[in-house]
């Protein structure tokens, strides 16, 4: 089936320092790739939808200067958490489309991003 | 976006079925019924969807009631694997339409 490869599973980073987390589709292309974010004890939320070629697209209330969606590719979706802050602390999430119309939405593994 | 309404918790027995309930009484023509499920600190894992016929698959089975305004997710025989939060999401047809997670159930399954 459809995999999708999030990158790095955790990460640790000083606030003020911009972090970039990397989510894949391994075995198809995805013209739109879709970011989440879920803090602990709540749902998913979501924050953009990544488009291939072009610019993504937030949520209501997503600083979109803060986190920057780049999808160059069909397979590679990057979310850069820039000036990280304690509170920016969260587990983000992708979540990709096969562009041949599969089933469902295939998502990634998550990365636990801790702001100190 | 049509909305979900999931009860917050439910507990099953080990090796008996669980039906998880969800109600969308503002479910559109186009609008799918995908489920899907969240085990602790994991991306969430795809398990069925359907549109107004009922879906079985290997893991589940979905019924959707004739006016589609309400479905339940049964897990056959669940397991201590079972054990996650199960999401009810109604979104429209067309591709590249973005999944909408409520609140959720989260089931737990006990020997």
């Amino acid at each position: 089936g459809a995999v999708v490869s999030q990158h790095p599973s955790r990460v640790i980073c000083k606030s003020g320092t911009s972090v970039k987390i990397e989510c894949r589709s391994l075995d198809f292309q995805a013209t739109t790739m879709f970011w989440y974010r879920q803090f602990p004890k709540q749902s998913l939320m979501l924050m953009a939808t990544s488009n291939e070629g072009s610019k993504a697209t937030y949520e209501q209330g997503v600083e979109k200067d803060k986190f920057l969606i780049n999808h160059a590719s069909l397979t590679l979706s990057t979310l850069t958490v820039t000036s990280a802050h304690p509170e920016d602390s969260s587990f983000y999430i992708c979540s990709a489309r096969d562009v041949q119309g599969s089933d469902g939405y295939t998502f990634g593994s998550g990365t636990r991003l801790t702001v100190v | 976006d049509a909305k979900t309404t999931q009860p917050p918790s439910m507990d099953c027995a080990e090796g008996r079925a669980a039906n998880l309930p969800c109600n969308h009484s503002t479910i559109s023509g186009n609008e799918y019924v995908y489920w899907y499920r969240q085990i602790h600190s994991q991306g969430p894992q795809y398990i069925i969807h359907g549109l107004k016929n009922n879906e079985t698959n290997e893991m589940a089975s979905l019924i959707i009631t004739e006016d589609r305004k309400s479905s339940t997710l049964i897990l056959p025989h669940a397991t201590l694997r079972d054990t996650a939060v199960y999401y009810c999401i109604v979104r429209p047809s067309y591709q590249g339409g973005k999944l909408i997670f409520g609140q959720g159930t989260e089931l737990s399954v006990k020997p």
